[in-house]
């Protein structure tokens, strides 16, 4: 299994550009979600999915669209990039809540992006 | 706002020593997550305790939950240099959603 993988690894951006993270796991995961890490900061959710066709929005949505159109990707759009866009972008992927619960999140290695 | 927030935010050790890192919560929960980061890299899952339970142990890994007090810790015992990373809780809102947030985290550093 190749786990949680993500391209690219590194990316860097004019402001107003827009592009694609690319997210995809090969465990049969139902939830999948992206997150943002600041430097010296913790992670922040973006948006997040349930299934197939079903996403959600997170804490920091705003800029950012998903769509969930197999189980496997989920991909993550920058609309029209800007600086304070710059950070390290981690997807994540779980089965369901079991009872109600979180299940342990398998991790991606990241994306690198940088908005000049 | 983040559902977690550990402290300390930055800690330094020798190795041998015990760390302690603690982690306080807002909401009720279902259950608590620890996760390592080490520099550059993705989060690794290191223990999941349940809202029913008190205390689990993992290898050197002890965590605790006190949900009356809203808060976890993680204490590492006999630390090596190869703990240094940084160390994250992530919790979610009991029933009322899917989502799963993380704390600031806590950089550990563990002198050779």
């Amino acid at each position: 299994n190749a786990g949680v993988t993500q391209t690219p690894k590194f990316q860097v951006l004019k402001t107003g550009q827009s592009m694609t993270l690319q997210c995809a796991q090969d465990m049969n995961h139902e939830y999948m979600s992206w997150y943002r890490q600041d430097p010296g900061m913790g992670l922040r959710l973006i948006h997040y999915s349930v299934g197939a066709g079903i996403t959600d929005q997170g804490e920091v949505p705003n800029g950012y669209n998903v769509s969930r159109s197999t189980t496997e990707d989920f991909p993550l759009r920058l609309l029209s990039a800007a600086p304070s866009q710059t950070s390290v972008y981690f997807c994540a992927s779980s089965f369901l809540k079991t009872s109600g619960a979180h299940n342990e999140q398998f991790f991606g290695p990241g994306t690198r992006l940088t908005v000049l | 706002s983040q559902q977690g927030e550990e402290d300390p935010q930055a800690l330094s050790i020798q190795e041998g020593e015990n760390a302690t890192m603690n982690c306080s919560y807002k909401t009720s929960i279902n259950n608590l997550q620890w996760y390592r980061q080490n520099s550059g890299r993705g989060l690794v899952h290191l223990i999941l305790i349940r809202s029913n339970e008190r205390e689990k142990h993992s290898g050197r890994l002890r965590v605790t939950l006190d949900t009356s007090k809203k808060s976890s810790s993680l204490l590492i015992t006999a630390s090596r240099a190869a703990d240094t990373a940084s160390y994250f809780c992530a919790t979610d809102e009991g029933d009322a959603g899917n989502m799963l947030t993380f704390g600031g985290g806590t950089r550990l550093m563990v002198k050779p």
